[in-house]
């Protein structure tokens, strides 16, 4: 079966715009993650939904940083008015909730996000 | 708050030498300790976990709580072991991992 899905895979915007990226999680998969990853910075962990409960946004750095996930499946990850230390690869991954191998995270190829 | 260190960036051996990861980590209760790998343009995978005392590639970490060290470890390295690691947290009752920095392996033949 496919793993997680993410698009775009590269995203080119200029200061100022709106992007969404988009995260397809494995079927099946309750949990959803984005993370960010930056050159040198490591992951930042960004948000967390878990099934119907209230996201764990803790890591959004500010508000112009938001994400839903619609019927517990897809989810899109929003960036109002950009700007350039945005610029990085935003990665998604899902988990089994349930699954033994707790802390196991499947991630997708990411999204490789340039802000001019 | 819980925090995962990471000191080198890169760390560049010859293959067949020892490798040895650096990964410490600040946490107040007891924590799940896992080794992510990212090879050239492939995903980011799980390699291993502390709780499943596994070797996987030849690799194993050990979970030193008094020195609150995971290091990743490997005897002899391999061109294909190059890669980037990342070392990753999971606190109690948290579903969300806090990763390091990531450290670079660079295995020369």
């Amino acid at each position: 079966g496919a793993g997680v899905s993410q698009s775009p895979s590269n995203k080119v915007t200029e200061k100022g715009k709106d992007v969404e990226l988009r995260c397809d999680p494995i079927s099946g998969h309750t949990a959803l993650y984005w993370y960010r990853q930056s050159l040198g910075q490591g992951l930042e962990f960004l948000i967390y939904f878990q099934g119907n409960s209230a996201p764990d946004k803790s890591g959004l750095p500010s508000d112009r940083f938001s994400a839903e996930r619609t019927g517990g499946s897809v989810s899109t990850l929003t960036i109002q008015r950009t700007q350039q230390e945005d610029s990085a690869v935003y990665l998604c991954a899902s988990s089994l909730v349930s699954s033994p191998l707790s802390g196991e995270l499947f991630f997708g190829e990411g999204s490789r996000l340039t802000v001019l | 708050a819980q925090r995962v260190t990471q000191p080198e960036k890169l760390l560049s051996v010859f293959k067949g030498a020892p490798v040895e990861l650096k990964c410490n980590y600040s946490y107040s209760g007891s924590p799940e300790l896992f080794w992510y790998v990212q090879y050239s343009r492939q995903r980011l995978q799980l390699l291993l976990r502390h709780i499943s005392r596994e070797s996987i590639k030849g690799f194993t970490a050990d979970l030193n709580k008094g020195e609150t060290s995971f290091h990743l470890k490997k005897p002899f390295a391999q061109e294909e072991d190059s890669a980037m690691y990342y070392c990753a947290l999971k606190a109690t009752g948290r579903r969300a991992l806090t990763f390091g920095s990531g450290t670079r392996l660079q295995v020369q033949p």
